[in-house]
């Protein structure tokens, strides 16, 4: 079955300092992978997606992720915190129906808090 | 240019009631998701609508909630009748198209007492 673990449920981090959230699917091939952040009292956001091609994925607010299949992982990065990053991040995965994506299923999320 | 409208964004009912959330997507988008998010959980699909055919329902608890979305633009979710369990929050997502970005809406938040 098609699934998605984020095994950090909360992170804290200083302000100025990297980030590294972690996620991991379980898929029989490879899916479309997607990071999506959400603030309080607000919709999800998309951040970066990776369907094929350069495993290395830049997003926007200085996020990127790297697709590794042999470790079934798609891990979002930060080189440095901003406090406006403190949010809830979660990672979600389409299976990949010969090119047409189909729907996403989300793991469970990550809190993260920035500590001045 | 609006993003995804829904409302109302705040909903306490008792349990036994009906309730009703409305959603209004990004013009132009044709595929419209529902999705229920518990707390602590990431949300998950209920309905997927690709203009006014609901084209994947099969995680829709049909013995209580119904979804409609008559001309293929907003769409209602209704529970009948709120049960505890229900309590969560019921995000409203759009797309141009099922292999698009998604938007979501800001939500509707369910205490069901």
């Amino acid at each position: 079955a098609q699934s998605v673990t984020q095994p950090d449920i909360h992170i804290t981090v200083s302000e100025g300092a990297s980030l590294e959230l972690r996620c991991n699917y379980s898929y029989g091939a490879t899916p479309y992978l997607f990071w999506y952040v959400q603030s309080p009292g607000q919709g999800l956001q998309l951040l970066l997606k990776y369907f094929s091609g350069d495993t290395l994925v830049q997003g926007i607010k200085g996020f990127e992720a790297e697709f590794k299949r042999s470790q079934s992982s798609f891990n979002l990065r930060k080189p440095s915190v901003h406090w406006s990053d403190a949010a809830e991040y979660f990672c979600a995965v389409g299976p990949n129906y010969g090119g047409s994506q189909g729907n996403l299923i989300f793991g469970k999320g990550t809190k993260l808090s920035v500590k001045p | 240019e609006a993003g995804v409208v829904q409302s109302p964004r705040y909903k306490i009912i008792e349990k036994k009631q009906p309730v009703a959330f409305w959603c209004n997507p990004i013009s132009g988008h044709n595929t419209l998701y529902w999705y229920l998010q518990n707390l602590g959980q990431g949300p998950e699909l209920l309905i997927r609508y690709e203009n006014e055919e609901a084209v994947d329902d099969s995680q829709l608890p049909k013995d209580r909630f119904s979804a409609e979305r008559l001309k293929g633009v907003d769409s209602t979710l209704k529970i009948q009748p709120a049960e505890l369990g229900d309590s969560a929050v019921y995000l409203c997502a759009s797309s141009f198209n099922r292999d698009s970005e998604q938007f979501f809406g800001p939500g509707t938040r369910l205490t069901v007492l």
